[in-house]
């Protein structure tokens, strides 16, 4: 696998469920990111990470719990969702010296029903 | 604060015309500006990027920006579409309240038309 990958690709779940999206970085790099994509809304950054260490937090709801155990494997926890949470989440990385450029991974689509 | 405008929602080109999709941004100091494709289904990825030196920069894909401090521009643009350039476009800023901070713009989706 190369750059960023990110599973599950879509996911459906009630308001009641617990799930996890999961996001790998191949590239070396020492931070990473959640966005927010939703239709006609510019990318929301959600939560930032470097080395391990959360530096950002974009007054994200609780219900949406981030989750680094190492620079390259970023985590988005999800519990007691609500319709509007349906949107595209992205994942990026990038290194610390380049911390502009961010990699981006293909997406987790959400539908929360 | 930092912002971005893309004042084309929309943008339909015949192939083989050229293009050029607007950007403008608002930041107080010298930004980090970035263009983004994005293809159904799929994430963003990085056509090009502006720090610093020489105001035209070129991207993969044949694609070009100028960055136009005069104006807050930065427009992307490519001399010959093809089909495959079929996609939604982002311009974004960053350097603001950390470098990490990167303001994206709406988008514009072109469509190219045979």
């Amino acid at each position: 696998e190369t750059g960023v990958t990110q599973t599950p690709r879509h996911l459906v779940m009630g308001m009641t469920n617990k799930k996890s999206l999961k996001c790998e970085q191949h590239l070396g790099h020492n931070a990473m990111y959640w966005y927010k994509q939703s239709a006609k809304k510019p990318l929301e950054l959600m939560f930032v990470y470097n080395f391990k260490e959360q530096t950002e937090n974009n007054s994200v709801p609780s219900r949406f719990s981030p989750e680094c155990p190492n620079s390259s494997h970023l985590f988005l926890h999800l519990h007691t969702l609500q319709p509007e949470d349906s949107a595209l989440y992205l994942c990026a990385s990038s290194h610390i010296g380049d911390q502009e450029t961010q990699y981006f991974g293909p997406g987790t689509r959400l539908l929360v029903l | 604060a930092q912002s971005v405008t893309q004042p084309d929602i929309h943008i339909t080109v015949s192939e083989g015309a050229s293009l050029e999709l607007r950007c403008n941004y608002s930041y107080g100091a010298t930004p980090y500006l970035f263009w983004y494709v994005q293809s159904p289904g799929q994430g963003l990825q990085l056509l090009l990027k502006y720090f610093s030196g020489d105001t035209l920069v070129q991207g993969i894909k044949g694609f070009e920006a100028e960055f136009k401090r005069s104006q807050s521009s930065f427009n992307l643009r490519k001399p010959s579409v093809h089909w495959s350039d079929a996609a939604e476009y982002f311009c974004a800023v960053g350097g603001s309240g950390g470098y990490q901070k990167v303001t994206f713009g709406t988008g514009t989706k072109l469509q190219v038309i045979p």
